[in-house]
C-alpha cells in the first residue's frame, strides 16, 4: 500500500495524559498536513510541513500541541495533558508539487482519539 | 471573518437522478476550490479541482461549476447510485497560503435504490 498511513488508528486516554500520533506520507510528497476533524464538521487545518520545516501553525494548535517531521518523511504530532475537548479524528495529508501548484491532498485514514 | 457554507442538511436522492450540493463561500478569494468525498471513519478522498478562472470540470459522472462573482461552487453527480452515498466536503486554497485547504462542514448524500 503506498498511500498514507497513521498509526495507532484509535487511541483512547485519560484526561492529563500525553499522546503522540505517527504519519507516514506517499514516499515522494513533500508537503505534509495535519488536520482535526470532530463530528458532523470538516477537517480544520492545524499545521504544515515542507519538508522538514513547519512553514505555518494554526492558532488553533495551542502551546500543548507540538509537530514534528525531523527527516522530512514520517511526522509526529503530541498532545500534551490532552483534554476531553481533544477528542477528535487527527487526519494526515501529503501532497506534491506539479509546476510550481501543489492541488489535491492525500489523506490517511486518521487517528481517532478519544480522551475519558 | 471568513466562511464557507455547505448544506448541513442531508440529501436523500432516488438512484438515477441528479444529485446537486451547493458551496458558498464569504471573505475569501480562493485560488481554486476542491471537492472530496469522506466514507465514514475515513479520511477524505479527492474528487476534482476547479480553479479561479476556470467556470467548470467536468469528471465522469461529476460536474463542478465555480462562480466567483456569486462567492458559489456547485456540485453535480448525474445517475447517481447508491455506492455515491457520502459525505462530500467544499474545501477552498490560497496558493499564497502554503495551499492548506479551508473545508466546509460537508454535506451527506444518500442515494437510495
Amino acid at each position: 500500500d503506498t498511500g498514507v498511513s497513521q498509526n495507532p488508528r484509535h487511541k483512547i486516554t485519560k484526561r492529563g495524559q500525553n499522546v503522540t500520533f505517527r504519519c507516514d506520507p506517499i514516499s515522494e510528497h513533500n508537503r505534509l498536513y495535519w488536520y482535526r476533524q470532530t463530528l458532523g464538521q470538516g477537517p480544520e487545518f492545524l499545521t504544515y510541513f515542507q519538508n522538514e520545516a513547519q512553514l505555518e501553525k494554526s492558532r488553533l494548535l495551542s502551546d500543548r500541541f507540538s509537530a514534528e517531521r525531523p527527516k522530512g518523511s514520517f511526522s509526529t504530532l503530541e498532545i500534551q495533558r490532552t483534554e476531553q475537548g481533544d477528542s477528535a479524528m487527527y487526519l494526515c495529508a501529503s501532497s506534491s508539487p506539479r509546476g510550481n501548484s501543489y492541488n489535491e491532498q492525500f489523506f490517511g485514514p486518521g487517528t481517532r482519539l478519544t480522551v475519558l | 471573518s471568513q466562511k464557507i457554507e455547505q448544506n448541513s442538511e442531508a440529501l436523500n436522492i432516488q438512484e438515477g437522478k441528479t444529485a446537486t450540493l451547493t458551496c458558498n463561500y464569504t471573505n475569501y478569494s480562493p485560488a481554486y476550490l476542491q471537492w472530496y468525498r469522506q466514507d465514514p471513519g475515513r479520511g477524505p478522498v479527492f474528487l476534482l479541482l476547479i480553479r479561479e478562472n476556470e467556470k467548470e470540470k467536468r469528471k465522469e459522472r461529476l460536474k463542478v461549476t465555480f462562480d466567483t462573482t456569486l462567492k458559489q461552487s456547485l456540485f453535480h453527480i448525474t445517475a447517481s447510485q447508491p455506492a455515491d452515498s457520502a459525505t462530500y466536503l467544499c474545501a477552498l486554497a490560497l496558493q499564497a497560503a502554503g495551499n492548506k485547504l479551508t473545508f466546509g462542514g460537508g454535506t451527506r448524500v444518500l442515494v437510495k435504490p
